[in-house]
């Protein structure tokens, strides 16, 4: 079983439409989940970040952490085809210089 | 946020030349830089963790002599990625913690596309 476990989709959604991406994870140690967005041939790009479980606000986008279950998950509110890209989740345990573990990423499409 | 500058952002080279990677952190210093490699399709694989002054250290199955990584500065990392072939074709792309805490936030250079002729 792999540390992380992401749907890589592809998937499709008119505009206005709400996005629910998910991630699972099977290590108990992480503490710290991301989520970025990756456009085509560029840098991911951070977008949300969240400590242990709980959920966090951040205009259209949520994210959600439920420890119990090694499950987050990043909500898109009111979806745009500008939100069209690849979100990536990552995660760490949190020990200093400790890199990110990535999910495959979901390549999301959202048509106008 | 904070920025990290990568350059080039693709190069095409011969097989069996070097091709070297700048990773710079623009407004922080980065104790720690990482560097991942990513496939199409594919997520970030960690390839080495950066840390300055020191040595690199690298995932298993990653060669060491075959990509050199220096990290001379609190703001500089490179990636030598020494007599290429066509199967080191990929992305790579560097990353940088903002500080030392454990909660600082990991920012991405832009990545840069390597193409082996």
């Amino acid at each position: 079983q792999k540390e992380v476990e992401q749907d890589p989709g592809p998937l499709s959604v008119p505009e206005g439409a709400i996005v629910s991406l998910n991630c699972t994870y099977s290590n108990s140690a992480f503490q710290y989940f991301m989520w970025y967005r990756q456009y085509s041939r560029k840098g991911p790009e951070l977008l949300m970040y969240t400590y242990s479980s709980g959920n966090k606000e951040d205009g259209r986008f949520t994210a959600q952490v439920d420890k119990s279950s090694k499950y987050i998950s990043l909500f898109i509110r009111d979806s745009q085809p500008s939100d069209s890209a690849t979100y990536l989740c990552a995660m760490s345990a949190g020990q200093a210089g400790t890199a990110l573990i990535f999910g495959k990423g979901t390549t999301l499409s959202v048509s106008s | 946020g904070a920025v990290v500058s990568q350059h080039p952002s693709w190069v095409i080279c011969k097989s069996g030349t070097s091709v070297k990677i700048e990773c710079r952190s623009l407004d922080f210093q980065a104790t720690t830089m990482f560097w991942y490699r990513q496939f199409p399709k594919q997520s970030l694989m960690l390839m080495a963790t950066s840390n300055e002054g020191s040595k690199a250290t690298y995932e298993q199955g990653v060669e060491k002599d075959k990509f050199l990584i220096n990290h001379a500065s609190l703001t500089l990392s490179t990636l030598t990625v020494t007599s290429a072939h066509p199967e080191d074709s990929s992305f790579y792309i560097c990353s940088a913690r903002a500080g030392n805490r454990v909660d600082e936030k990991l920012f991405f250079g832009s990545g840069t596309q390597l193409s082996v002729l």
